[in-house]
């Protein structure tokens, strides 16, 4: 079965650092692009950027270049996202989703559980 | 930049009836690359619809996408008690790269 399983939720003070994860499992992770996807309290959806598993590509939303820090490690089949410095505007669920982009089709077709961030003083 | 807009924000509705979602988008997008998703409370979104009107894997036939350019729509023929949600419209490659329409929230009448 193809999975993907994210880290536990945490709870940080503005100004700390976070790393997220994001396991794949089930299937080539060497051979997808990996999504992340923010969602605020009450709020939709919201592109962060897309890695791609293999080659470490990175494509980011311009609303959060220079804010997060994709990155992945194939040999573990693990995606990251990482915060330098958290604000408390980064409070919020965090979703990686698999990307498939083949035959013309572009879609996220696994979801993983999404990582609950708060941060707070 | 391709902003996606979901109508109606809100669509109240008694199981056993039919349910209209539409998403439009400010400039045309490739029907390839547009998917619709279902969110429930305190879940992560699942893929209903990719390629506009193509089912995802074990999705159930009352679901049905179709639509083209900048209107695309979602179909449930017969509301289910489980797909009281809300449901996400997606587009890939038109700038920016990646978006979601607003949501449109299915509830119970």
């Amino acid at each position: 079965e193809v999975q993907l399983m994210q880290s536990e939720a945490e709870v940080k003070k503005p100004g700390e650092s976070l790393k997220i994860s994001c396991k794949g499992s089930g299937y080539d992770f060497n051979k997808y692009r990996i999504a992340w996807v923010r969602q605020m309290p009450g709020k939709g959806l919201e592109w962060m950027g897309i890695i791609h598993a293999g080659d470490y590509d990175t494509t980011y939303s311009p609303s959060f270049q220079g804010q997060v820090t994709m990155s992945a490690d194939k040999s573990s089949s693990v995606a990251y996202l990482n915060w330098r410095s958290l604000k408390a505007s980064d409070t919020a669920k965090y979703y990686c989703a698999r990307l498939i982009i083949m035959a013309g089709y572009a879609y996220m077709d696994v979801w993983g559980k999404g990582t609950t961030v708060t941060v707070s003083s | 930049e391709v902003i996606l807009t979901q109508s109606p924000g809100t669509l109240s509705l008694s199981p056993g009836e039919r349910a209209t979602l539409s998403c439009r988008a400010s400039q045309s997008v490739s029907s390839n690359y547009l998917a619709w998703y279902q969110q429930k409370p305190g879940q992560a979104p699942r893929l209903l619809i990719y390629g506009a009107s193509s089912r995802a894997t074990g999705i159930p036939d009352r679901f049905s996408g179709s639509g083209s350019g900048t209107d695309f729509t979602l179909t449930i023929s017969r509301l289910e008690p489980e797909d009281f949600a809300v449901y996400f419209c997606h587009q890939y490659g038109s700038s920016p790269l990646f978006n979601f329409g607003p949501g449109t929230k299915v509830d119970i009448k």
